[in-house]
């Protein structure tokens, strides 16, 4: 069974500057891995995905992410914060050839601070 | 872009009675939908994977009696709370896999309060 592991609940981080959101992941066969955002009282959207191809892979609202299967992570990056991605971040995984389900992170709680 | 429609998005029912929430597919055809749960400042758990035609799946020490799952259809998945208790209040989530892109698309959410 595969499992997600996000070591910080919650990251502050000065309006503009850079921040990282880490995720490992520990699974016996390959995988597909997300990342999704979470707005108060809301569903979640996606941030972006890999699938498979090049390890770096970029998504919405200037996120990205990399793929690194030596060090089993995938960590979320974006060069410059705005008050707006204040959220809660959840990176998943799904097994491929599983039937599907996609199992998550606690999640890391960004706050945005002006 | 692939829709999924969660409703109601915030219910408060009484101690003992039922409560549905459903879930549609409003430009697609979701053959498989997965119900998740969250409680406060938490993560989603994975209740139940539902199959359009076919008995849902649940996840280990989810009551199937308890939280009933049906997908009649390919476009509608529902599930209903039976008996309900404050202990089931919480955030339920809907999801269904999009197409070849292997994506998924999230409802937005149903907060059961139990009183």
């Amino acid at each position: 069974a595969q499992s997600v592991t996000q070591l910080d609940s919650q990251v502050p981080v000065f309006e503009e500057a850079p921040v990282e959101l880490r995720c490992n992941y520990s699974s016996s066969v390959s995988v597909y891995l997300f990342w999704y955002v979470q707005y108060p009282n809301q569903g979640l959207q996606l941030l972006l995905k890999y699938l498979s191809g090049s390890t770096l892979v970029k998504g919405i609202n200037g996120f990205e992410a990399e793929f690194n299967k030596s060090q089993t992570s995938f960590h979320l990056r974006k060069p410059s914060v705005h008050i707006s991605d204040t959220a809660e971040y959840f990176c998943a995984v799904s097994e491929m050839g599983s039937y599907d389900k996609v199992i998550f992170g606690p999640g890391t709680s960004l706050s945005v601070i002006p | 872009g692939a829709v999924v429609s969660q409703h109601p998005s915030r219910v408060i029912c009484k101690s003992g009675t039922s409560v549905k929430i459903e879930c549609r597919s409003l430009d697609f055809q979701a053959t498989t939908m997965f119900w998740y749960r969250q409680f406060p400042k938490q993560s989603l758990m994975l209740m139940a994977t539902s199959n359009e035609g076919s008995k849902a799946t649940y996840e280990q020490g989810v009551e199937k009696d308890k939280f009933l799952i049906n997908h009649a259809s390919l476009t509608l998945s529902t599930l209903t709370v039976t008996s309900a208790h404050p202990e089931d209040s919480s955030f339920y989530i809907c999801s269904a896999r999009i197409g070849i892109n292997y994506g998924y698309t999230f409802g937005s959410g149903t907060r059961l309060t139990v009183v």
